[in-house]
């Protein structure tokens, strides 16, 4: 069974912390993904990578960086929290075309609330 | 400009009461069109993939189709477990960053006993 592994459900930080969220999967895929999701706007991409080591800015990539050192794993940092970036992360991953199915697989998600 | 749009935004129905829910889009350089399930709280859980026109998945009570220009969700006799968001994603794949999943903003399924 297919597994995207989010390290947090639920996490409260303070304005200005520096906050990691972690991301695991098992399937050997080369894209990963984070995006963030908030009412009536939908799913936002803000980063992913379709390699170790490589990264490619989303559509709102501003606050936010990202660390691909292994190829299961895809983290999401956020140099100094705001406010603006309470939400919902989730994590997902996929493979390329020509590889195989091309359908994204999610992680749970965290649910991040900045105080 | 790519964008895929869902509708309608919100359904409810009772329970057998079958309907059908559209994705339609406007995406160049297609590699597959995506449907998921998304429970509250919950990230999105894959249901199908559709890849050519013409092409139909089925699954319990959900069937998927795909035309050059949309896609639709058909539910038969849904019950109220089959209550959540469906989201529709296009993925378009090219060169460096010209690779990316557009979603839909969703619809919100409400299923009455």
């Amino acid at each position: 069974d297919v597994k995207v592994t989010q390290s947090s459900r639920y996490l409260v930080k303070r304005t200005g912390e520096k906050v990691f969220l972690e991301c695991v999967q098992d399937m050997d895929h080369e894209n990963m993904f984070w995006y963030r999701q908030d009412p009536g706007l939908g799913l936002r991409l803000i980063y992913f990578s379709y390699d170790v080591k490589m990264k490619e800015k989303g559509d709102i990539p501003e606050g936010y960086s990202v660390s691909r050192e292994k190829k299961e794993r895809f983290s999401l940092i956020l140099e100094s929290a705001s406010t603006n970036q309470t939400s919902m992360y989730l994590c997902a991953s996929s493979l390329s075309p020509g590889q195989g199915n091309t359908e994204a697989f999610f992680g749970q998600g965290t649910r991040l609330t900045v105080v | 400009e790519d964008q895929v749009t869902q509708s309608p935004e919100a359904l409810r129905l009772q329970e057998g009461e079958s309907s059908s829910l559209n994705c339609s889009y406007t995406v160049s350089g297609l590699r597959g069109l995506f449907w998921y399930r998304q429970d509250p709280g919950k990230g999105p859980e894959f249901l199908f993939t559709l890849y050519s026109a013409g092409e139909e998945k089925e699954k319990e009570r959900l069937k998927a189709t795909l035309t050059k220009k949309e896609s639709f969700l058909h539910i038969t006799a849904p019950k109220p477990e089959d209550s959540a968001t469906y989201l529709c994603a296009v993925l378009r794949w090219g060169a460096g960053n010209n690779r990316k999943l557009i979603w839909g903003l969703g619809t919100s399924l409400a299923v009455n006993p």
